[in-house]
């Protein structure tokens, strides 16, 4: 099973709407990490947050981790047609060595 | 421009055909990581290393193995291809495995 799970599955929101996607994990993690993947392209880092920190900001992007639920959250605010994509949440497993393991995703579409 | 190369970018082979998947990254990262993406499914970590010289397996190894004989470059090999290998792989490296991840845009391979 996975280590991180998005919830939603999918989300469709009208543009300048605020877009919330929540990731929860099993095992206590060092660090989380948001991704954005666009259609047919690489993932790309959006926001790490130690385990340690509770909030964390990024322009639009607003990241709460509450590691007693051992969920997160993404906020996008003021969502924008370009920020159609699908967003992943990565945690940080011990298995012989720190490895990142990736949720299935959100698959956000925006409207415009 | 830095980042991740992966080369080619889409491949068809007939079952049982071998190949050669590279990977090269030009911003003297320590640690790379190769992805498999399949629908549904998020990123399945299928080898990494973590310096020249250095491979590990990841969650899904079987069917695939991996050379790093240079310290940018990382190759995934397919000796005998199988339908179930049909994915998209993609590439990453970082500069520990606390940090975020550059991505490569992916290699669509599919097996018939």
């Amino acid at each position: 099973s996975q280590q991180g799970e998005e919830d939603p599955q999918a989300l469709s929101i009208q543009e300048g709407e605020n877009a919330t996607m929540n990731c929860s994990y099993k095992t206590s993690i060092n660090n989380l990490q948001w991704y954005r993947q666009n259609s047919g392209r690489g993932l790309v880092h959006l926001i790490l947050i130690r385990s340690n920190e509770r909030e964390k900001h990024s322009g639009r992007l607003r990241v709460t981790l509450d590691t007693s639920k051992k969920s997160s959250s993404l906020l996008i605010t003021a969502s924008r047609a370009a920020d159609t994509a699908s967003y992943f949440c990565a945690t940080d497993a011990w298995a012989g060595g720190f490895k990142t393991i990736f949720g299935a995703g959100t698959r956000l579409f925006v409207k415009a | 421009n830095a980042g991740v190369t992966q080369t080619p970018k889409f491949r068809v082979l007939k079952t049982g055909q071998s190949m050669t998947l590279l990977c090269a990254q030009d911003m003297n990262h320590e640690y790379m990581y190769w992805y498999r993406q399949d629908p549904g499914m998020g990123l399945r970590l299928i080898h990494y290393s973590v310096g020249e010289g250095t491979t590990a397996k990841g969650e899904v190894p079987d069917g695939y193995n991996v050379s790093r004989l240079k310290k940018q470059n990382f190759l995934l090999g397919l000796e005998s291809a199988a339908p179930s290998q049909t994915s998209v792989y993609f590439c990453a490296s970082s500069w520990t495995a606390l940090y975020g991840y550059t991505f490569g845009s992916g290699t669509r391979l599919t097996v018939v």
